[in-house]
């Protein structure tokens, strides 16, 4: 079972930074938080990922609080391409992603 | 440089038939996962093959099946088709001491 909580769905403005909160309240002092998304039709891609400390790339920035039983991916300036289904994923290294159902994020012009 | 390609992208089989699917990783990976993705569900981990041996396993039953050949190419054999069976496949590759997934379209299968 999925170890993380997420809300089903947000909107968001183009433009505008989208802000997608994720509870893992049990995780382990081993495990990673992994964020995913994945687009209508596609496989799931890759985001971005921490153990504890805040981590950036060129696509979202990743914010974990200092007691890692919460997270948040920010897509600092979201456009109508950034719409659709992101995963957190709680994970120990060597072993299988477990997916929840995800946050469904619309943006819109 | 392709990446995580799946044969084929549609499938129609009937209850009871065998199915296989197929899976090529992306170049430099040696790790592939299978996972089984329904209508409105995020993906279920069903296997992961590293040095053609089954590493880990997910909650599917034995008619479900896997292979890795030594090009670290892989198949998803599922027997005894049930229409629950119907889905979207995901195969993902990795590099075994790297965690993040590379994952391909899938192959959506269609149980009638």
């Amino acid at each position: 079972d999925a170890k993380t909580t997420q809300p089903t769905s947000m909107d968001c403005a183009e433009g505008r930074a989208a802000n997608l909160p994720c509870n893992h309240s049990t995780i382990s002092g081993n495990e990673y938080v992994y964020w995913y998304r994945q687009i209508h039709s596609q496989g799931p891609q890759y985001i971005i990922h921490g153990l504890k400390n805040n981590e950036t790339n060129e696509m979202a920035s990743l914010i974990i609080t200092e007691d890692r039983k919460s997270s948040t991916l920010i897509l600092p300036h979201a456009t109508l391409r950034d719409t659709a289904v992101y995963y957190c994923i709680v994970n120990q290294a060597g072993t299988a992603l477990i997916f929840g159902k995800g946050t469904t994020l619309s943006v819109s012009s | 440089d392709a990446g995580v390609t799946q044969s084929p992208t549609h499938l129609i089989k009937t209850r009871g038939q065998q199915v296989t699917l197929r899976c090529s990783p992306k170049s430099g990976h040696d790790t592939v996962s299978w996972y089984q993705q329904a209508l409105g569900q995020g993906p279920q981990f069903i296997f992961q093959y590293y040095e053609e041996e089954e590493r880990q396993r997910g909650n599917f039953p034995d008619r479900f099946s896997g292979h890795q050949f030594p090009n670290y190419s892989s198949e998803l054999n599922v027997n005894a088709l049930l229409l629950g069976d119907s889905a979207l496949y995901l195969c993902a590759s990795s590099q075994v001491s790297v965690e993040k997934l590379f994952f391909g379209s899938g192959t959506q299968l269609s149980v009638l």
